[in-house]
C-alpha cells in the first residue's frame, strides 16, 4: 500500500463549480500537510500549506487535514479556468524532511 | 515567496553523455535540498537528498554513481546524470525546504536522452 493515495481523475467541473480534492494516508507520523498546483511541464507551485489537523483558507481555497481519518481535502470555490492543472498532495513527518506525494489529481474547469 | 531556480529547463542529450542539472535558493540559505524524478501521469519519487558540505543521501533503488550529487553551498545543488541513457528520460525537479517545512521547487528540468 502506497503512503499517499490520490485518485488520478481526470476530474472536469463547469465554471463555478465548487471543486473538491482528496488524499488519504498511511502513516500516522505525517503532521506537515501541503498541496502544491503543477502546470504541464512546470514545477509544482505552493498552494497551501497545513500543520496538524485543521482548515485553513486563503481566498478561493480552503484546506482541511483530518488526523484521526488520516484525510485530507483541499476546496476550491467559484472555480475558473485558470484553475486547471494537476493538483498535488503531499505530508511529511518531520520539518525540513522530503515530502511523500500523491500521485496528483488532473482538474479541467470548463467556461 | 521563496524561490527556487533550476536550470536548464529542457535539454536533450545523446545516449552515454553526462548532463548537469543546477538548483539555486536564490533569496535564502539551503542547508538540504532534495532531488526528485517525475515520469509522465506519476508522482514525484524522490531520489536522493543533497547536504551541505556531506554526502548525499540516496533512495532505494537510485545508483549514485549514476545520479551524482554536489551540494557545494548553501545555495546550490547540482545533480549529474552520468552515462545517460533513454531510460533516464524524465522530469527532475529539486526543492528546499524554507521556514515551517515549506518546500519551494525549482521549474523542473525535461531530459530527453536520444
Amino acid at each position: 500500500q502506497k503512503e499517499v493515495e490520490q485518485d488520478p481523475g481526470p476530474l472536469s467541473v463547469p465554471e463555478g463549480a465548487i471543486v473538491s480534492l482528496n488524499c488519504t494516508y498511511s502513516n500516522s507520523a505525517f503532521q506537515y500537510f501541503m498541496w502544491y498546483r503543477q502546470y504541464s511541464r512546470k514545477g509544482p507551485e505552493l498552494l497551501m500549506y497545513t500543520y496538524s489537523s485543521g482548515n485553513k483558507e486563503d481566498g478561493r481555497f480552503t484546506a482541511q487535514v483530518d488526523k484521526s481519518s488520516k484525510y485530507i481535502s483541499l476546496f476550491i470555490r467559484d472555480s475558473q479556468p485558470s484553475d486547471s492543472a494537476t493538483y498535488l498532495c503531499a505530508m511529511s513527518a518531520y520539518y525540513g524532511y522530503a515530502l511523500n506525494f500523491g500521485k496528483g489529481t488532473s482538474l479541467l474547469v470548463t467556461p | 515567496g521563496a524561490v527556487v531556480s533550476q536550470h536548464p529547463s529542457r535539454v536533450i542529450c545523446k545516449s552515454g553523455t553526462s548532463v548537469k542539472i543546477e538548483c539555486r535558493s536564490l533569496d535564502f540559505q539551503a542547508t538540504t535540498m532534495f532531488w526528485y524524478r517525475q515520469f509522465p501521469k506519476q508522482s514525484l519519487m524522490l531520489m536522493a537528498t543533497s547536504n551541505e558540505g556531506s554526502k548525499a543521501t540516496y533512495e532505494q533503488g537510485v545508483e549514485k554513481d549514476k545520479f551524482l550529487i554536489n551540494h557545494a553551498s548553501l545555495t546550490l545543488s547540482t545533480l549529474t546524470v552520468t552515462s545517460a541513457h533513454p531510460e533516464d528520460s524524465s522530469f527532475y525537479i529539486c526543492s528546499a525546504p524554507h521556514q515551517n517545512t515549506e518546500a519551494f521547487f525549482g521549474q523542473g528540468t525535461r531530459l530527453t536522452v536520444v
